[in-house]
């Protein structure tokens, strides 16, 4: 069974710290995603990456970086949290079959709802 | 541009009653479009995906959509809903590059 593993389900930081998002998958995907998910808005791509140490800036990546230092583990950094980063954060991976590939569905974690005081 | 647009962020149906729910797309290029399922504090599970090789599409739980291009869109359809369908589903388009870009979501309400 696919699976796709984030490390906190739930977590509350205070302004100004840093956070880590871990995400894990044993599907020996290559690409992985982080989205946020905001009411009204749906999925809104961070960053996504497609190799081990590759990443590439998605939509709304201000705020935020990430790490990729190993194939199944992808994570999202918030250097400094702010009230407005306060969302559900969601990853994602799937195969890369052909770079223009479009049809890889892509497999989804439980999601990480933070909440930054 | 491309992007997707579900309209109506909530839809309230009757248990057995027929769910309807719209998505509309634009792209440049031929698109491959997904439906998404994500209940209650979980993540994101695929229903249904259209990739060209069939127009009517059948996915799991007893759903399906419909790809018509004179028409950009990609509505997603039960017969008969159960009080389990409740959830938020969103439609999804990849042109290719990997990505997905998300429509705003629709939140399905089942009444007994």
């Amino acid at each position: 069974d696919v699976k796709v593993t984030q490390s906190s389900r739930y977590l509350v930081k205070r302004t100004g710290e840093k956070v880590f998002l871990e995400c894990v998958q044993d599907m020996d995907h290559e690409n992985m995603f982080w989205y946020r998910q905001d009411p009204g808005l749906g999925l809104r791509l961070i960053y996504f990456s497609y190799d081990v140490k590759m990443k590439e800036k998605g939509d709304i990546p201000e705020g935020y970086s990430v790490s990729r230092e190993k194939k199944e583990r992808f994570s999202l950094i918030l250097e400094s949290a702010s009230t407005n980063q306060t969302s559900m954060y969601l990853c994602a991976s799937s195969l890369r079959i052909g770079w223009l590939a479009g049809y890889n569905e892509q497999f989804f974690g439980p999601g990480t709802r933070l909440t930054v005081l | 541009a491309q992007s997707v647009t579900q309209l109506g962020s909530h839809v309230s149906v009757s248990e057995g009653a027929l769910v309807l729910l719209r998505c509309n797309y634009s792209s440049s290029v031929p698109p491959y479009l997904f439906w998404y399922v994500q209940y209650p504090n979980q993540g994101l599970q695929l229903l249904l995906k259209y990739t060209s090789a069939a127009t009517l599409v059948k996915g799991i739980n007893g759903f399906e959509a419909e790809f018509k291009k004179s028409e950009t869109s990609f509505h997603l359809t039960k017969p008969s809903a159960h009080m389990s369908d409740a959830a938020e589903y969103f439609c999804a388009l990849n042109t290719g590059f990997q990505k997905l870009v998300f429509g705003t979501g629709t939140r399905l309400l089942v009444s007994p």
